[in-house]
């Protein structure tokens, strides 16, 4: 079966400019994740989906940040300014069923703020 | 935040030896999975453990699971230098989480040669 899809692979902008990500999960895939990952850390959660609705926001900089997934199927996470701060593997996975199952992982978009 | 800490951070062994390392998180969870990343492959599943088992094989994975210490332990026995990669845990709260998928630090597992 297909995998998770990301793109962009890597993006270079300037501080202050706007970016966007996108995913396409597994077909059949409910829940949807975005993770930051910052070189050297572990991966932490953006917003978590099931289906189009959000299940899970709390560490996300709703300043900046923005995701949504419509139709409940592929997602899109923006940020808008980009801060140097933001500069990080943007990571999205997908699970069959919330709480249960195991996540299955694009290979992420490397983002760099300069 | 973290939910989870692996221990160590760092671990390097030479081929053929077993490599453990641990996790200790702090909510109730649903179950616990170790995840496997390198430059190659990405972040991949390696094993899923659910609260109410103890221990899990899978080829040459042994994890355990102590839902009263709030630890799991991953254990690779044989090590390759295929096995060369990070690892991390990562959980499925329990009740009232939100179900949320939280990863740990990790450990970066060296095997040489």
């Amino acid at each position: 079966e297909a995998g998770v899809a990301q793109s962009p692979r890597y993006k270079i902008i300037e501080k202050r400019q706007s970016v966007a990500f996108w995913c396409n999960p597994i077909s059949g895939h409910a829940t949807l994740y975005w993770y930051q990952q910052i070189l050297g850390q572990g991966p932490k959660l953006l917003i978590q989906f099931q289906n189009n609705g959000v299940v899970d926001d709390s560490q996300l900089p709703k300043d900046r940040f923005s995701a949504e997934r419509l139709k409940g199927v592929d997602s899109t996470l923006k940020i808008q300014p980009a801060k140097l701060e933001d500069s990080a593997v943007y990571l999205c996975a997908s699970s069959l069923v919330l709480g249960v199952a195991e996540a299955f992982f694009g290979q992420g978009t490397r983002l760099t703020v300069v | 935040s973290q939910q989870g800490e692996e221990d160590p951070q760092a671990l390097s062994i030479q081929e053929g030896e077993n490599a453990t390392m641990n996790c200790s998180y702090k909510t109730s969870i649903n179950n616990l999975q170790w995840y496997r990343q390198n430059s190659g492959r990405g972040l991949v599943h390696l094993i899923l453990i659910r609260s109410n088992e103890r221990e899990k094989h899978s080829g040459r994975l042994r994890v355990t699971l102590d839902t009263s210490k709030k630890s799991s332990s991953l254990l690779i026995t044989a090590s390759r230098a295929a096995d060369t990669a990070s690892y991390f845990c990562a959980t499925i709260g329990g009740p009232g989480t939100a179900s949320k998928l939280t990863f740990g630090t990790g450990t970066r597992l060296q095997v040489t040669l």
